[in-house]
């Protein structure tokens, strides 16, 4: 009941971008989509979130498709401690549901030296 | 952000035994929420945590099995009754923070049931 898609892992060289796709092709117009990451036993750490615009923070950036159907995050500059599986979720904005929130696979991003 | 912290951080436990959880944070939220991730495994929520009421379980989780309290806001326990080695998983307490746009995450128990 993810309602996200994304590839199972990736890999980058420390100091170039990461780039991390996300489908969300049956979200709703209400619907934010959410970045997470979870380094090796530890909890998840939020990274960032939007609804239609771009987003940008101290950590990363937030790209939405117009259409909203997909979403890239990126990670300027890459260092080894970003290794982690990251994960792109959906949910609703307002309501009952706030903090249900329903983690998919996630993509494991490995960055190498 | 919300401080969260959990004890024990992890256990090893015998079949049968119960374990209970604590989840501490450093200021007021109304929502708190327990999630679990088995081994190789993504996160599921478990239930919100309420104070003053009972917990709200997600399908697929018991009151029987997952009691939890919320005595106030800024405290609630899970407790892992009659275990097995099925319910060796991590264990995580999140908060809802960041004006209720952010969940934020304990560092978790990690539990073995041998």
């Amino acid at each position: 009941d993810a309602k996200t898609t994304q590839p199972p892992s990736m890999d980058c060289a420390e100091g170039r971008a990461a780039n991390l796709p996300c489908n969300h092709s049956t979200i709703s117009g209400n619907e934010y989509v959410y970045w997470y990451r979870q380094i090796h036993s530890q909890g998840p750490q939020y990274i960032i979130h939007g609804l239609k615009n771009n987003e940008t923070n101290e950590m990363a950036s937030l790209i939405i498709t117009e259409d909203r159907k997909s979403s890239t995050l990126i990670l300027p500059h890459a260092t080894l401690r970003d290794t982690a599986v990251y994960y792109c979720i959906v949910r609703v904005g307002r309501g009952s549901t706030l903090g249900r929130l329903y983690f998919g696979r996630g993509t494991q991003l490995t960055v190498w030296p | 952000s919300a401080v969260i912290s959990q004890k024990p951080s992890r256990d090893i436990c015998q079949r049968g035994t119960s374990l209970t959880i604590q989840c501490q944070v450093d200021s007021q939220v109304t929502m708190m929420f327990w999630y679990r991730q088995q081994p190789g495994q993504s996160l599921t929520l478990i239930a919100t945590a309420n104070q003053g009421s009972e917990a709200t379980y997600e399908s697929g989780f018991v009151i029987d099995k997952f009691p939890i309290s919320r005595p106030n806001l800024t405290f609630s326990t899970l407790t892992v009754s009659n275990m097995s080695p099925e319910d060796s998983s991590i264990y995580l307490c999140s908060v809802m923070g960041g004006g209720n746009e952010k969940l934020f995450f304990g560092s978790g128990t990690q539990l073995s049931v041998l």
